[in-house]
Order: C-alpha cells, then structure tokens, then sequence
C-alpha cells in the first residue's frame, strides 16, 4: 500500500522567506510527527499530532515553527523568516495509533537548503 | 537526550549473522524497545519492536535480556543492503528520541 508521502522533495529559499512542507500520512493513521535531521547531526523530534487532541509542540525550536493538520490527515510544517540554521531534511512519519506499541513508518524527507 | 547506549559502529561480513547490542539500563517496565535503521540518503525505517518476549520478523529478531536493562538485534544473514545506521530506541512518550545509533558495514 502507499506509505507516508512528502513534498517538495527538495527545497532551496533565501534566507528571510517562509516555507510550508507537506505530509500525507498512511491512511488510516491517526498519529502523525515531524522531526528533522540536520546534516552530520542526529534525528530530533519537532511536533506531534494524535487525533483532534492538542498537537505536543515541544520539539518546536522556535516560534518560527508552526505546523497544522487537517481533517485529521495531511500536515504542513511551515518555517517562517528562514535561516541558514534550518537548513536540514525534514521528515514526517505516521503511526496508526499513538503509544509505545506502535511502530512508525518514514517518509523519505524533504531536504531544505537556505541561501 | 536518548536513554540507550549502543556502540558507535560495527563491521560484518555478507551473509553472516550480525548481532547489534544496546543497553537500556533506566528503561520503565511499559516502555517498548523499538529498533530502526536509516539507509543512506534515505529516511528512518521500523525493523521490530518488542516488550519482554524475544520477536521476531521477516527482517530481524530481537532478543531482550531478562532483567530488559539490554537487548540485542540480530539479523541473520546480512546482506549488502543493510549497510545502514541503526537505532535502538526506549519508546515511552509517543516521539523516537534518536541517538547516534550504530554504523554497520557489510563487508563483501
């Protein structure tokens, strides 16, 4: 079946200028998150989605960072003032439910480079 | 910060079996173990999870220590295509708190 899809799969902006990243989830999935890898770092946690409760935005690194989802499937990351610091893949994953039992599934990231 | 030690890299050869260690020494009694690995150029991928009984899938099995301070993914046959970064992970809170993970090589 289809897995969990992002777009676009490369993305260059100058600094300044805000972006939005898109997710689809697995059908079906009710739990949806965002991380990102910066390049030679490790992966980190960004925002995190279950159902209609409230999204857990800790991972957030700063209020440039928003993220929404609709009808409890796509989301959208948006960045807003880009820095050079963001620069890194950003990656969605779903699971089918929240919870420790529950494996997440990856997709394959969307590389952002700011000039 | 992760809560799993694993070394920083090993090397194997193709088609033997290749054991990577973790330990997980703080890990609470309702945290899963879950294991992914990360592909070059590519995003994380599930091998398995597990609670307390060792696992099993069609790409690994895991084997949890008794006392679940450890536990070890083993895959029995490796092929070039699992070359790849992998990550042992104490699943509690709903996100993967990632560490370094452990670098294989497969050597041909």
């Amino acid at each position: 079946g289809a897995g969990v899809s992002q777009s676009p799969s490369n993305k260059v902006t100058e600094k300044g200028k805000d972006v939005e990243l898109r997710c689809d989830p697995i059908s079906g999935h009710t739990a949806l998150y965002w991380y990102r890898q910066s390049l030679g770092q490790g992966l980190e946690f960004l925002i995190y989605f279950q159902g209609n409760s409230a999204p857990d935005k800790s991972g957030l690194p700063s209020d440039r960072f928003s993220a929404e989802r609709t009808g409890g499937s796509v989301s959208t990351l948006t960045i807003q003032r880009t820095q050079q610091e963001d620069s890194a893949v950003y990656l969605c994953a779903s699971s089918l439910r929240s919870g420790s039992f529950y494996e997440q599934y990856f997709g394959p990231g969307t590389r952002l480079t700011v000039t | 910060d992760a809560k799993t030690t694993q070394p920083n890299s090993m090397e194997s050869n193709e088609e033997e079996p290749v054991h990577l260690p973790c330990n997980h020494s703080t890990i609470s009694g309702t945290d899963y173990i879950h294991w992914y690995r990360q592909l070059p150029s590519q995003g994380p991928e599930y091998v398995i999870h597990g609670l307390t009984s060792n696992v099993n899938n069609r790409m690994a099995s895991l084997a949890i220590a008794e006392d679940r301070k450890s536990s070890t993914l083993i895959l029995h046959r490796a092929t070039l295509r699992d070359a790849a970064v992998y990550y042992c992970i104490e699943l509690g809170a709903q996100k993967l708190v990632f560490g370094q993970g452990t670098r294989l090589t497969i050597n041909p």
